[in-house]
């Protein structure tokens, strides 16, 4: 049983450069999600998509950019990465159109440290 | 706006006691669904229990149960019993169900049970 797979779990980056991070989930859930975590600040969204081929911006979602070109794959890229996106990153999946409680399964997690 | 707030940053309760973690939220949206995530300090989040703004009881999962209390928009919520391996961070989470289907989280709750 896979559910939401994310990579790299850890990256250390320099500022400046540009850094993908990978999610894919096996759940065939129309929804996905981008949340940073910091301490103090709990979950922020960053980005989200309802459905292949749509995105939406979160609350956080500058500096950041995503696509769905499939229901599967959603990534997360950093063009040019700064030292306030060092963080967790976790990708999310739900089932929001299927009568269930909608639910979010994560992934777990990426730790990117920025310098 | 939407918006999750969660007051209290830390809480401790004494081992088969009860505890509350509250839990107020706000949003136009006349549908949206409110959940409960634990995360333990392994990282992973685990999604404990879910409450639908149309329901007319009060949801329960176990030891788990939520008190909602739509008119004063809070939901707490109430972890019967207390155990050891309930020391945890809590997070309060929104989905609107309408439109965008956003879904945030407080800045979360750090429980700690004592022996």
């Amino acid at each position: 049983i896979a559910g939401i797979t994310q990579a790299p779990t850890s990256q250390i980056l320099a500022a400046g450069r540009r850094m993908t991070l990978r999610c894919t989930q096996d759940m065939r859930h129309n929804a996905m999600y981008w949340y940073r975590q910091d301490l103090g600040l709990g979950l922020r969204l960053i980005h989200y998509s309802n459905t292949a081929g749509t995105t939406g911006k979160g609350e956080v979602p500058d500096g950041y950019s995503v696509s769905r070109a499939n229901t599967d794959d959603f990534p997360l890229t950093l063009a040019s990465a700064v030292p306030s996106q060092t963080s967790v990153y976790f990708c999310a999946s739900s089932d929001s159109f299927g009568g269930s409680t909608g639910e979010l399964f994560f992934g777990e997690g990426s730790r990117l440290t920025v310098l | 706006a939407q918006k999750i707030t969660q007051t209290q940053p830390g809480m401790f309760v004494q081992e088969k006691e009860a505890v509350t973690l509250d839990c107020t939220y706000d949003t136009s949206d006349p549908s949206y669904g409110l959940f409960w995530y634990k995360q333990p300090s392994s990282g992973e989040m685990i999604f404990l229990i879910y409450q639908g703004s149309y329901d007319q009881q009060n949801a329960t999962e176990g030891r788990y149960s939520l008190n909602f209390q739509k008119a004063r928009k809070s939901a707490n919520l109430v972890i019967s019993a207390s155990q050891l391996g309930d020391s945890a961070m809590y997070f309060c989470a929104m989905r609107e169900s309408s439109g965008t289907y956003k879904y945030i989280f407080g800045t979360g709750t750090r429980l700690k049970v004592l022996a």
